[in-house]
């Protein structure tokens, strides 16, 4: 069973209205770590935010916040005000604590594509 | 600032070659990971390294070996290159239960084997 799910291969939003990306999350560890990456298309991978299984409050970097369902198993990136500059790959990513060697699990990604 | 680099940006090799992908972190971070990233599979983990010699398999280690000398210096090798090895290949690095434990990535090799 996969343990990241990003349903959206694609998406066409229009500059300056927000996008919400999808993200579903497969685990049974109690504690465990949420990220998401941005992949532009000169490859790099670029970090963009964090979420533990155990923080209160959604996480939130500038215009990207985490939407956190935790009885969802649901983590959503939220990039408000959308620029030209955020079409990329976006990933998906979890840390489970129980396995101690630090490895995270991505998604499948979800290629977003600003619309001028 | 955070550092990971691979020694080539792209690549081209023959089947039956041996490849070697090198990686280097200057940031002192204990574990390494070699990915694999192809359209529409996301990225894979082939290896990762959580201290100098030490080596774990990922989900798709078959084909591929991974040596760690130095903390620093995580090498990926291609024993025998094959077509169906031809793939974007990406380094990362993180520090050993660091705050978020967030992986830093290295810009990626782009490899072609014909």
């Amino acid at each position: 069973a996969q343990k990241i799910t990003q349903t959206q291969p694609g998406m066409f939003v229009q500059e300056k209205e927000a996008v919400t990306l999808d993200c579903t999350y497969d685990t049974s560890d109690p504690s465990y770590g949420l990220f998401w990456y941005k992949q532009p298309s000169s490859g790099e991978m670029i970090f963009l935010i964090y979420q533990g299984s155990y923080d209160q409050q959604n996480a939130t970097e500038g215009r990207y916040s985490l939407n956190f369902q935790k009885a969802r198993k649901s983590a959503n990136l939220v990039i408000s005000a959308s620029q030209l500059g955020d079409s990329a790959m976006y990933f998906c990513a979890m840390r489970e604590d129980f396995i101690r060697d630090d490895k995270i699990i991505f998604g499948k990604g979800t290629r977003l594509h600003i619309l001028p | 600032d955070v550092k990971v680099t691979q020694s080539s940006r792209y690549l081209v090799k023959r089947t039956g070659e041996k490849v070697f992908l090198e990686c280097v972190q200057d940031m002192d971070h204990e574990n390494m990971f070699w990915y694999r990233q192809d359209p529409g599979l996301g990225l894979r983990l082939i290896y990762f390294s959580y201290d100098v010699k030490m080596k774990e398999k990922g989900d798709i280690p078959e084909g591929y070996s991974v040596s760690r000398e130095k903390k620093e210096r995580f090498s990926l090798i291609l024993e025998s290159a094959s077509t169906n090895q031809t793939s974007m290949y990406l380094c990362a690095s993180s520090p050993y239960r660091g705050p978020s434990y967030e992986q830093y990535f290295g810009p990626g090799t782009r490899l072609t084997v014909t």
